[in-house]
């Protein structure tokens, strides 16, 4: 079954370090993102890449660094610099970048980052 | 700047009757919008889409309405169950501003029994 792992699913962080959220497809996608949602405030973009070896930053991407060395992976990182990490990140994927008709992303189950 | 936008961040609802959840937006580019369903700690999941050229779009519980003059979607789901009580996303995009998707605050539904 083709789909994309988030792993892992709950990650505890103390302050000062980084840590790296794993966002893995076999989808076949062009276009992976990584998004923020917090209470109230929906989904917020922090990093996307269109392609392999390419990535842009979105709304929220500082504190935050990204790779995309594979087609398949994604990784997020999670650095010192972000001031209020404690969230739930969802790494998604599309097809296309600039196409988004049928059913536009498709979402990981989401890693729950908490700072103690 | 909230592009999409859903002001009513909770609904309740009777088991069996409709729900209506809106979302509106200020991109007069928007071409294609979306909703999403999600539990909690789960991704959002695909409902329903609809494309700048239509104003309706149904599929078995679940409709979507697209006003273009009034920037506004809804979604109407008739019946509601319980089994529907989640946060439902909105989500719009425009190719030719790169096609990335724009999502709103979300709204959560709860379907009472």
């Amino acid at each position: 079954d083709g789909g994309i792992t988030q792993s892992p699913k709950y990650l505890f962080r103390k302050e000062g370090q980084n840590v790296t959220l794993s966002c893995e497809q076999n989808l076949n996608h062009d276009a992976m993102y990584w998004y923020r949602q917090d209470p109230g405030q929906g989904l917020r973009l922090i990093y996307y890449s269109q392609i392999v070896n390419d990535f842009q930053k979105g709304d929220i991407a500082e504190g935050y660094s990204v790779s995309r060395e594979k087609k398949e992976s994604f990784p997020l990182t999670v650095t010192s610099a972000q001031k209020n990490p404690t969230a739930f990140y969802l790494c998604a994927s599309s097809i296309d970048f600039r196409r988004q008709e049928g059913n536009g992303y498709t979402f990981g189950s989401g890693t729950r980052l908490t700072v103690v | 700047d909230q592009q999409v936008k859903q002001n009513s961040p909770s609904l309740s609802v009777q088991e069996g009757r409709i729900s209506i959840l809106n979302c509106d937006y200020t991109n007069s580019m928007f071409d294609y919008f979306l909703w999403y369903k999600k539990y909690p700690a789960e991704g959002p999941t695909f409902l329903i889409s609809i494309s700048s050229i239509k104003d309706k779009n149904e599929d078995g519980r679940f409709t979507v309405f697209l006003n273009k003059s009034a920037k506004h979607l809804s979604l109407h789901i008739v019946p509601s169950q319980p089994g529907d009580s989640a946060v439902y996303f909105c989500a719009a995009s425009a190719y030719n501003q790169g096609g990335k998707l724009i999502f709103g605050q979300g709204t959560e539904l709860s379907v009472k029994p």
